[in-house]
């Protein structure tokens, strides 16, 4: 129920491509939908965010599109380029006080020069 | 300002030996989080402080894992008879607090346990 599912494990992209990842989930308790990116030996990074009122949302070349009904939610990443290379986590959090992050297990994305 | 840090980066202990963890959260943030993350995988909720006390310590694999924060800022993770399979970063996070949903990461601590 509380399960995050990401897709691909690993990606490879040319420069300049569109790196798309992909996750769904179960829980419909679910309100809070982050992505965060880590690089080697760091800690993640709060990349872009969105919650479930809203279909889409565009922080420069990082859009996620969000499909309520169908419990999916991907990250597209536009003009790829090679400082993307990187894990990146889609996550999800309930309402509620507490809000613990449950994560997807990962993709690592390796944009080619 | 500064972000969330964590010390030390890297701890190796030997199997039965008792290590502490600390966090220092943003200032001025209220709720503070402990993950932990094997190689591999995503970080996994151990648990969540907001002010001084433990409101969900769900996440904690067994007893042999405390965690503290007595003042309502730093925070320290126990574990007490360390076992190989505890081998993990250990991950900080904050955030504002009641009302804010944004979780910020420190670097981690690397633990090993030989």
């Amino acid at each position: 129920q509380q399960q995050v599912k990401q897709s691909p494990q690993s990606l490879i992209v040319q420069k300049g491509g569109i790196s798309i990842i992909n996750c769904a989930y179960e829980n419909t308790a679910f309100d809070y939908f982050p992505w965060y990116q880590q690089f080697p030996g760091k800690g993640p990074a709060l990349l872009i965010a969105i919650r479930p009122d809203v279909s889409e949302k565009k922080e420069g070349r990082f859009t996620i599109s969000f499909n309520k009904s169908a419990k999916q939610f991907s990250l597209h990443i536009m003009d790829s380029q090679p400082g993307d290379s990187a894990t990146y986590f889609c996550a999800a959090t309930p309402s509620g006080s507490a809000r613990q992050l449950t994560f997807g297990s990962g993709t690592q994305l390796t944009v080619l020069p | 300002g500064a972000g969330v840090s964590q010390t030390p980066s890297n701890k190796v202990t030997e199997k039965g030996k008792y290590v502490e963890l600390r966090c220092d959260p943003i200032s001025g943030h209220t709720a503070l989080y402990w993950y932990r993350q094997s190689l591999g995988q995503g970080p996994e909720f151990l648990i969540y402080f907001q002010g001084t006390g433990a409101a969900d310590d769900s996440g904690l694999p067994n007893d042999r894992f405390f965690a503290v924060r007595p003042e309502g800022s730093v925070s320290t993770l126990k574990i007490q008879r360390t076992e190989r399979g505890d081998s993990a970063v250990y991950l900080c996070a904050s955030s504002p607090g009641t009302g804010s949903v944004e979780q910020y990461f420190g670097p981690g601590t690397r633990l090993t346990v030989t």
